[in-house]
C-alpha cells in the first residue's frame, strides 16, 4: 500500500497569502496524484487531477506540481473560501489511498 | 447537474448488517464507474470500494474484503453497498462518488468527481 504523507498538518495564513502544501508518497506514483478540498460539513471536491490539471470550475489560483514521490499544491493568493482541509490521493495502484490532510486556517 | 444522494445510514450493533444506497441523476449512470469512500468522525478519507460501469469489475480495500459488497442497478441509476459483520471501526460517513472519466477511458474512472453529501453509519452496542 502506498502511504501519502502530507505536510504541514496545519497551515496558518492570512487572506492574500500564498499557500504551499506538500504530499510525499512512500513510492513513486508517477503522475497519478490528485488533490481534494473539504470544507466543514461538506463532501470533498476534486481540485487537481494527474498532478497539474484543474478540475472543472476550479479557479486559476490553484495549481499542482511534482512527479514521482513529491508533489505540491499551491494556492497563489488565498481567498476566504479557500480555508479548508486539503487531501492528496493517488491512483497508481490498489488500494487507492489518501494523505492525512492539511488544514489551511486563518491566522 | 450531477446529483448523488446517499441513504440507508443509521445506528447498528456490531456484527449486524446495513445496506447503503446512492441515487444518481444528471448523467449517464451506466457509462461511469462508481466508488464508496468513507470518513471516520474527525478523521481523514479512506477509499472503500469501486465498481465498473457494467458491474463486471470490483475492487475493495483489504479491511472490508469479504464483509462488504458493492453493486449497482443501471436500470434504476442506483449504487449500493451491502455491509455485513460490521465493526466499530466501520463507523464513518460513507460517500458515494462518480468516476471522473467514463469507463471507456479507464474502467475505474481515475478520480472521484463529484461526491454525494454522505450517509453516517454508526456501529455501536
Amino acid at each position: 500500500e502506498i502511504v501519502l504523507t502530507q505536510s504541514p498538518a496545519t497551515l496558518s495564513l492570512s487572506p492574500g497569502d500564498r499557500a504551499t502544501l506538500s504530499c510525499r508518497a512512500s513510492q513513486s506514483v508517477s503522475s497519478y496524484l490528485g488533490w481534494y478540498q473539504q470544507k466543514p460539513g461538506q463532501a470533498p471536491r476534486l481540485l487537481i487531477y494527474d498532478v497539474s490539471n484543474r478540475a472543472t470550475g476550479i479557479p486559476g489560483r490553484f495549481s499542482g506540481s511534482g512527479s514521482g514521490t513529491d508533489f505540491t499544491l499551491t494556492i497563489s493568493s488565498l481567498e476566504t473560501e479557500d480555508f479548508a482541509v486539503y487531501y492528496c490521493q493517488h491512483r497508481a495502484n490498489w488500494p487507492l489511498t489518501f494523505g492525512g490532510g492539511t488544514k489551511v486556517e486563518i491566522k | 447537474q450531477v446529483q448523488l444522494v446517499e441513504s440507508g445510514g443509521g445506528v447498528v450493533q456490531p456484527g449486524r448488517s446495513l445496506r447503503l444506497s446512492c441515487a444518481a441523476s444528471g448523467f449517464t449512470f451506466s457509462d461511469y464507474a462508481m466508488h464508496w469512500v468513507r470518513q471516520a468522525p474527525g478523521k481523514g478519507l479512506e477509499w472503500v470500494a469501486v465498481i465498473s460501469h457494467d458491474g463486471s469489475n470490483e475492487k475493495y480495500v483489504d479491511s472490508v474484503k469479504g464483509r462488504f459488497t458493492i453493486s449497482r442497478d443501471n436500470s434504476q441509476n442506483t449504487l449500493s453497498l451491502q455491509m455485513n459483520s460490521l465493526r466499530g471501526e466501520d463507523t464513518a460517513v460513507y460517500y458515494c462518488a462518480k468516476g471522473h472519466v467514463p469507463s471507456a477511458t479507464n474502467w475505474y474512472g481515475n478520480w472521484f468527481d463529484p461526491w454525494g453529501q454522505g450517509s453516517l453509519v454508526t456501529v455501536s452496542s
